[in-house]
């Protein structure tokens, strides 16, 4: 079945307590990112890669992190969370030539 | 990325027909998205359509694309109290992976 995993679903930390988001998918897709969702803002991508070791920002990159060490694997990374980062986080994937994007069941982030 | 705009709220009866509608500004775009986002849940992909058509029928969603005026809609039929959810619009290229979504339009089916 394909699956994109994303660990936790919910997180309540503090400020500037480094944590890292997972994103884990079984389709050997190239293409992974990372959107965050908003209210009254939709959602907004915030990194992305094109394959292993490829990575680029979009359009909110600040205060993230990501890494792409293995094709399955997209982790999410904020090494100092701010309260402004409190969203909702989507990791999606897609393969090249394909129409659909697969999205994760997304994490609930909140920094006090 | 470039603009996608939507309407954030729309409410019908349930049996009545829903339109939802987007503008994009991209004229590059080659596929135009709709995806459907339940409550705790992800985005799921619900259908898309080629720039080059004007409309795509699936069952009981009917999507209108008219290219000069950019503008993208969703008609559901019969809408049914399942079918209450956020509706996202998004384009893409050809070439590049990235999906532009518009902020979504909130669909309340009430009885």
């Amino acid at each position: 079945e394909a699956q994109v995993t994303q660990n936790p679903r919910y997180l309540i930390t503090v400020t500037g307590k480094k944590l890292t988001v997972t994103c884990s998918q079984n389709m050997n897709h190239e293409y992974m990112s990372w959107y965050r969702q908003d209210p009254g803002l939709g959602l907004r991508q915030i990194y992305y890669s094109m394959n292993v070791e490829v990575t680029d920002k979009g359009d909110v990159p600040e205060g993230y992190k990501v890494s792409r060490k293995e094709k399955r694997n997209f982790p999410l990374i904020l090494e100092s969370p701010s309260p402004n980062q409190t969203s909702l986080y989507f990791c999606a994937t897609r393969t090249s030539g394909a129409l659909r994007a697969f999205f994760g069941q997304g994490t609930r982030l909140t920094v006090v | 990325g470039e603009d996608v705009e939507q309407s954030l709220f729309l409410s019908v009866r349930e049996g009545d027909s829903s339109v939802i509608n987007c503008t994009y500004t991209d004229s590059s775009s080659t596929y135009l998205y709709w995806y459907k986002q339940e409550p705790g849940a992800g985005l799921q992909l619900l259908t898309y359509i080629f720039s080059n058509m004007d409309m795509k029928q699936d069952q009981r969603l009917t999507v209108l694309l008219n290219k000069k005026d950019k503008h993208l809609s969703l008609r559901i039929a019969d809408t049914q109290t399942g079918d209450s959810a956020i509706y996202f619009c998004a384009e893409g290229g050809d070439s590049g992976y990235a999906l532009n979504f518009g902020k979504g339009t909130s669909l309340l089916v009430t009885p």
